[in-house]
């Protein structure tokens, strides 16, 4: 089972522009992260935010969260081709210790 | 240092033949996880290994699926038989820290695509 949903699913975007997805969980949490996975690649560790946190920045990437709607989003800003990428959104549902990821949205960005 | 290093990459084998997965996580790394990745699908967790203790097994099909982890490094996940519906990518990936407490992330390896035919 998948506790978290990404919106959209898919995103297609031209270079320089900023793309934003969003992720719904179902449970309280630890923490949310979210991974990069490249076509046929692992997965890659973009950014971890805790609970009490709101909002982190790394980077062109800028993640907020807001536990009173289980909800989390990923702001690239002027993206680039190489940020070509499914996104994904993984939650530490508190007390289960083991992280469960959602169904990812796929980014394109056009050159 | 070294990633997560997981072998065969690539592996086709008929219905019904078994088919093994090794996992070598980072130095250090007491926490592995093995998930299962359908296409066009996020990672589904199989097994949770903290050391060499399975804590979380529960996603595991037990009547075709083992794995182990002999003196808490290396793993190895098994398919006997395997079916149609097995053919996925599977994921391996440690973390130094339990889930949950520091930093919890993880790091996976490139996966192994199995076809089943």
């Amino acid at each position: 089972s998948q506790q978290g949903e990404e919106d959209p699913q898919a995103l297609s975007i031209q270079e320089g522009e900023n793309a934003t997805m969003n992720c719904s969980y179902k449970t309280s949490i630890n923490n949310l992260q979210w991974y990069r996975q490249n076509s046929g690649r692992g997965l890659v560790h973009l950014i971890l935010i805790r609970s009490n946190e709101r909002e982190k920045h790394s980077g062109r990437l800028r993640v907020t969260l807001d536990t009173s709607k289980k909800s989390s989003s990923l702001l690239i800003t002027a993206s680039r081709a190489a940020d070509t990428a499914s996104y994904f959104c993984a939650t530490d549902a508190s007390g289960t210790y083991k992280y469960i990821f959602g169904t990812g949205t796929r980014l394109k960005v056009l050159a | 240092e070294a990633g997560v290093v997981q072998s065969p990459r690539y592996k086709i084998i008929e219905k019904k033949q078994p088919v093994a997965f090794w996992c070598n996580p980072i130095s250090g790394h007491n926490t592995l996880y093995w998930y299962l990745q359908n296409l066009g699908q996020g990672p589904e967790l199989l097994i949770r290994y903290e050391n060499e203790e399975a804590v979380d097994d529960s996603q595991l099909p037990k009547d075709r699926f083992s794995a182990e982890r002999l003196k808490g490094v290396d793993s190895t996940l098994k398919i006997q038989p395997a079916e149609l519906g097995d053919s996925a990518v599977y994921l391996c990936a440690s973390s130094l820290d339990r889930v949950g407490a520091n930093t919890g992330e993880l790091f996976f390896g490139e996966g192994s695509r199995l076809t089943v035919l």
